[in-house]
């Protein structure tokens, strides 16, 4: 069975452009996480999407992120403009249901994402 | 918010050696999870523990949800090779209430294994 997909798996972007990060969650699962990785903060969760409604952004950094998810099979994380601080690991992650016990998180291979 | 400290942030091992490494946290979590990211890989779900004092083993790999439900800790037997990565510690509260079961992510332990 196909794992989370996440696209492009490597990006390097001048700072002040436009990088859009995109997702497909395994088939049938209903929620959806993006989180960062960096060195100095580790895992943090972006925002987590329950049937295709964003219930909790409350980690999103700032005005210059936003997510979307349009349908149950597709998601976008965008930043525009890009900065140096930016540069991190972008994992996308899908659950069966909703974070509860038992529940399952698996992760894609994430997004690198480079800004100079 | 919630915070997890994990330790040892890195360890460097000879093979065949056991490795254990545990994580802390100022508030309660209902369930304990512990994850490994292989280099280039997102991470991965190894054990999942659900009960206080619930002692769980998957292969060579034993961890424990703390009595007080405030910690747990991971134990590694005769590590091999393979077992080079990241391990992360997470806590997750029930749903309900204001709660949806968020993961709140240790800060991980990077694993060296030396043949």
């Amino acid at each position: 069975d196909a794992g989370v997909i996440q696209s492009p798996r490597h990006e390097v972007t001048e700072m002040g452009q436009e990088v859009t990060l995109r997702c497909k969650p395994i088939s049938g699962h209903n929620s959806l996480f993006w989180y960062r990785q960096t060195m100095m903060r580790g895992l943090e969760l972006l925002i987590y999407f329950n049937n295709n409604v964003p219930i909790d952004d409350s980690g999103m950094p700032e005005d210059r992120f936003s997510a979307k998810m349009p349908n149950a099979s597709f998601s976008t994380l965008k930043i525009q403009p890009s900065e140096p601080r930016d540069s991190a690991v972008y994992f996308c992650a899908s659950s069966p249901g909703r974070p509860l016990s038992g529940n399952t998180i698996y992760f894609g291979e994430g997004s690198w994402l480079t800004v100079v | 918010g919630q915070q997890l400290n994990q330790s040892p942030q890195s360890m460097f091992i000879q093979e065949g050696e056991d490795v254990s490494m545990n994580c802390t946290s100022s508030s309660i979590f209902n369930t304990w999870l512990w994850y490994k990211q292989d280099p280039g890989e997102g991470p991965v779900l190894l054990i999942a523990l659900y009960k206080a004092g619930e002692l769980t083993s998957n292969g060579r790999l034993t961890a424990q949800f703390g009595i007080t439900r405030k910690d747990s800790f991971l134990n590694i037997s005769a590590s091999i090779p393979s077992d080079v990565g990241i391990y992360f510690c997470a806590g997750q509260l029930e749903a309900g209430g204001t709660s949806y079961g968020k993961l709140t992510f240790g800060q991980g332990t990077i694993l060296t294994v030396h043949p």
